[in-house]
């Protein structure tokens, strides 16, 4: 089983929907969680991470993390054009270990 | 905005040619991270480092070597390149002290 699970997509919405993207990860002593977005032939770029069980909120984006459900999920509110990319989950164990990355979800924010 | 560095940005060479990956950051971060990505594909570590004279092995280490003399340079030698190394190459650091790991924007390898 991989440690990170994504659906691979794509994933469609209407300009001005909410983008729900979902992460799900395997050990349960992870403590960090990452949500990088990635445009077609560029580098991954971070949006936001999150330590705590609960919501936080970043501009459009919130992110939600449930631990007892190793679930891990992206908002973005008023989705634009300019938000279609892939985005990547990722995961830290703790500490120094490097981080376990998702295969990512790809995102179309259709005009 | 991370300042971490990649060059060449893109490189084709023949089979069998010894290259070496440049990566540079100088925002004094001690841990450093080599990925490979195939487009539209999961990003897979190759090696990392956790300080100087650190290095570590990744899931994809068995064909490439890395060192760290410096901190700021972490550079990534392929021996003997092959065609089924063709892929892009991402470096990306932290620091201890936060979370945040910044990539480099990548060097796009092609081996004829």
């Amino acid at each position: 089983q991989k440690e990170v699970e994504q659906n691979s997509g794509p994933l469609s919405v209407p300009e001005g929907a909410i983008a729900s993207l979902n992460c799900t990860y395997s050990d349960r002593g992870s403590q960090s969680f990452f949500w990088y977005r990635q445009y077609s032939g560029k580098s991954p770029e971070l949006i936001m991470f999150i330590y705590s069980n609960g919501d936080k909120e970043d501009g459009r984006f919130t992110a939600q993390l449930n631990k007892a459900s190793q679930y891990v999920s992206l908002l973005i509110r008023d989705s634009q054009p300019s938000d279609s990319a892939t985005y990547l989950c990722a995961v830290r164990l703790g500490g120094n270990t490097p981080l376990v990355f998702g295969k990512g979800t790809r995102l179309s924010v259709i005009a | 905005e991370a300042d971490i560095y990649q060059t060449p940005r893109y490189l084709v060479i023949g089979t069998g040619k010894k290259i070496t990956l440049e990566c540079s950051q100088t925002m004094g971060h001690d841990k450093m991270y080599w990925y490979q990505q195939d487009p539209g594909m999961e990003l897979h570590l190759i090696h990392y480092s956790y300080g100087v004279n650190s290095t570590e092995k990744g899931d994809l280490s068995s064909e490439s070597t890395v060192s760290r003399i410096r901190t700021e340079h972490f550079p990534l030698t392929l021996e003997s390149a092959r065609p089924s190394h063709t892929s892009q190459y991402l470096c990306a650091s932290k620091t201890g002290l936060a979370d945040t790991q910044y990539f480099g924007p990548g060097t796009r390898l092609t081996v004829l």
